[in-house]
């Protein structure tokens, strides 16, 4: 199956810093990536949505200042999450879809643990 | 509007035992992909199914079956003979046309279901 690789896979990071998370399809071109947020036992909810070289659609409630989304290739796409706060703290997870065949499966990549202190 | 819900929060199984997960689905397409997913505590999502809404066919892997019942928007997925390793979080989902075709690939989640099977 296709391969979605996310880096970092944990983070822990002061508050008011910025973390910046990336999401890369290794064997196919992502036209399209999304980005979720999992609180401890809760669901995974969409942030937003990114397709290569255009600007992100979020989610309503998602500020879009805060989490600054980048997919400027067909591989890689960026999640920065600006000036940090405790309450961002959260499992990020990141899918990607696209290629032959492959417009209808979600690929995940492998989910990043942010903590912010 | 789309949703998911898995009503069981919590299901606790001693090894060997038989479980079945819950999931019922809301959409007014009738073109939609339904998917289950096993979340372990290390928090990687595996992907265990992906099922279209025009088969309707249950479905065998092993110790993992699924049945889809279009008349009740039903999904679920039972495990039988469970082991410990089969403790996790699981997630029933949902993609609809206007989702395959508009963001191909963008997912509605159920709450999840947390299994934990005992020795």
């Amino acid at each position: 199956g296709a391969v979605v690789s996310q880096h970092p896979s944990w983070v822990i990071c002061k508050s008011g810093t910025s973390v910046k998370i990336e999401c890369r399809s290794l064997d196919f071109q992502a036209t399209t990536m999304f980005w979720y947020r999992q609180f401890p036992k809760q669901s995974l909810m969409l942030m937003a949505t990114s397709n290569e070289g255009s600007k992100a659609t979020y989610e309503q409630g998602v500020e879009k200042d805060k989490f600054l989304i980048n997919h400027a290739s067909l591989t890689l796409s960026t999640l920065t999450v600006t000036s940090a706060h405790p309450e961002d703290s959260s499992f990020y997870i990141c899918s990607a879809t696209g290629g032959e065949g492959r417009s209808t499966e979600a690929f995940f990549g492998q989910g990043t643990r942010l903590t912010v202190v | 509007a789309q949703k998911v819900t898995q009503a069981q929060t919590e299901i606790s199984v001693v090894e060997k035992e038989d479980v079945t997960l819950d999931c019922v689905y809301e959409t007014r397409d009738t073109t939609y992909y339904l998917f289950w997913y096993k979340q372990p505590p290390s928090g990687e999502l595996v992907f265990l199914i992906r099922r279209n809404s025009f088969d309707e066919q249950n479905e065998i892997s092993g110790r993992y079956s699924w049945n889809f019942q279009k008349s009740t928007s039903s999904f679920n997925f039972t495990i039988t003979a469970s082991q410990v390793v089969d403790s996790a979080v699981y997630f029933c989902a949902l993609s609809d046309a206007l989702m395959i075709y508009n963001q191909g690939g963008k997912l509605i989640f159920g709450q999840g279901t947390e299994l934990s099977v005992k020795p």
